[in-house]
């Protein structure tokens, strides 16, 4: 299957900017993801790229796509106690979504 | 609608015994997906369907384990002769069509505990 990597864990100060970082195998990929969990939940779409993108912005939320390195960061400007949560980037390959292993990210109060 | 629902939420068997989830996806959707999560991981792709119809299943999907979904509506997932790490969290996804612009909607999952 896809590789999808992640960094397993960021911790920041609320109110700061968090930036999650992701690189993945698959050039041919379309469409890539971002999802969030929180604990005891299931996934939730927080937001997608396409790939001829460089940048997509949505309210606090900013993707960036570097295609050439397979390189998806997600800023959270702002950050608030509420976003503490595993983040998890997926691309998409045929009819599967391949996950990477996901961003535990902690906002300190 | 309230979105995909999962049960039950929790399972905790024997090895050896079966076990059967279900998921009743938002019900517009025609394609349901099954995932698996353990801990520390991505959700990993086990099956899906679209309609009644199991279009793919991955090699993570053992000849103990079978998916059904038999009016397209809502499915269940069995896992025969359960064993240790078959414990894990099972997750079901829908969407409308391929799902390639709004991504899936997940379930909470239902968590099996193999002991």
């Amino acid at each position: 299957g896809e590789d999808v990597e992640q960094s397993l864990f960021l911790s920041v100060r609320e109110g700061d900017s968090s930036v999650i970082n992701c690189t993945y195998t698959d050039s041919s990929s379309t469409y890539l993801y971002w999802y969030k969990q929180e604990p005891g939940a299931g996934l939730q779409l927080l937001t997608y790229i396409f790939s001829n993108m460089d940048m997509k912005q949505d309210q606090r939320l900013t993707v960036l796509l570097n295609k050439k390195d397979k390189h998806l960061s997600l800023r959270i400007a702002d950050t608030q106690t509420g976003d503490s949560a595993i983040y998890f980037c997926a691309e998409r390959a045929g009819n599967q979504f391949y996950f990477g292993t996901g961003t535990s990210l902690t906002v300190i109060p | 609608d309230t979105g995909v629902s999962q049960d039950p939420r929790h399972k905790i068997t024997k090895r050896g015994q079966n076990v059967t989830f279900r998921c009743d996806p938002i019900s517009e959707h025609n394609r349901l997906y099954w995932y698996r999560q353990t801990l520390g991981q991505g959700p990993e792709f086990l099956t899906y369907f679209q309609n009644e119809a199991q279009l793919e299943k991955s090699r993570l999907l053992s000849d103990r384990f079978s998916a059904e979904r038999p009016k397209g509506s809502f499915s269940t997932l069995e896992i025969q002769r359960t064993e240790q790490g078959d414990s894990a969290m099972y997750l079901c996804a829908s969407s409308l069509g391929s799902g390639i612009y709004y991504g899936y909607t997940f379930g909470s999952g239902t968590r099996l505990t193999v002991v």
